[in-house]
């Protein structure tokens, strides 16, 4: 039940901005973005969320297009310690649960 | 900062024993979950929890599988009878608030179970 579609794969040069696309062609009005990550094998850590509006706070921006069929996650200056798989995550205001995808494995290179 | 912490860091036990993961949500949480992520595959829901009762259960949570708050401070998840294909890494996490906006989630770092 994928509602998000993400690119398997990126590189990001470090200090460089790295722009993480997902596509949710079919989001419904009451169903948030939400971003997370996983760094080999560790817990998801939580990065960003929104509904409609673009979202920023010390870790991420989350830039949501004015339809919400998509998405960018932007990391402003990547690090080596940002090389995880990123999983974009459609919730519903109703929903318990994360519903994990396979996610972009973004890897950082000096 | 607050974290959500999980012990033991890793399980190994027999096929057919009973196990027990522990988890210490985040102190001002209500709401608890378990997810497991078998190695290389997704990472996949198995239960919401809130005061002392389910909230939402995935199919793969069946009668083998059982969750509880013992006290104000734990949060566990009981496998009955493990069979190999319950090897996999078991997250716990919490959060502030259940549904609605204000409700991300915050995961430990994971028990590895491994049945032999």
């Amino acid at each position: 039940d994928a509602k998000t579609t993400q690119p398997t794969s990126m590189d990001c040069a470090e200090g460089r901005a790295a722009n993480l696309p997902c596509n949710h062609s079919t989001i419904s009005g009451n169903e948030y973005v939400y971003w997370y990550r996983q760094i080999h094998s560790q817990g998801p850590q939580y990065i960003i969320h929104g509904l409609k509006n673009n979202e920023t706070n010390e870790m991420a921006s989350l830039i949501i297009t004015e339809d919400r069929k998509s998405s960018t996650l932007i990391l402003p200056h990547a690090t080596l310690r940002d090389t995880a798989v990123y999983y974009c995550i459609v919730r519903g205001s109703n929903d318990y649960k994360l519903s994990f995808g396979a996610g972009t494995t973004v890897t950082v290179r000096a | 900062e607050p974290e959500v912490t999980q012990t033991p860091s890793h399980q190994v036990t027999q096929m057919g024993q009973e196990v027990i993961l522990r988890c210490v949500p985040i102190s001002n949480h209500l709401y608890f979950y378990w997810y497991r992520q078998i190695l290389g595959q997704k990472v996949e829901f198995l239960v919401s929890f809130y005061n002392n009762e389910i909230s939402e259960k995935s199919e793969i949570f069946d009668d083998q599988f059982s969750v509880e708050r013992p006290d104000g401070s734990n949060f566990t998840l009981k496998i009955r009878s493990t069979k190999l294909e319950d090897s996999a890494m078991y997250f716990c996490a919490s959060s502030e608030m259940g549904t609605g906006s204000y409700n991300e989630q915050f995961f430990g770092p994971g028990t590895r179970l491994t049945v032999l």
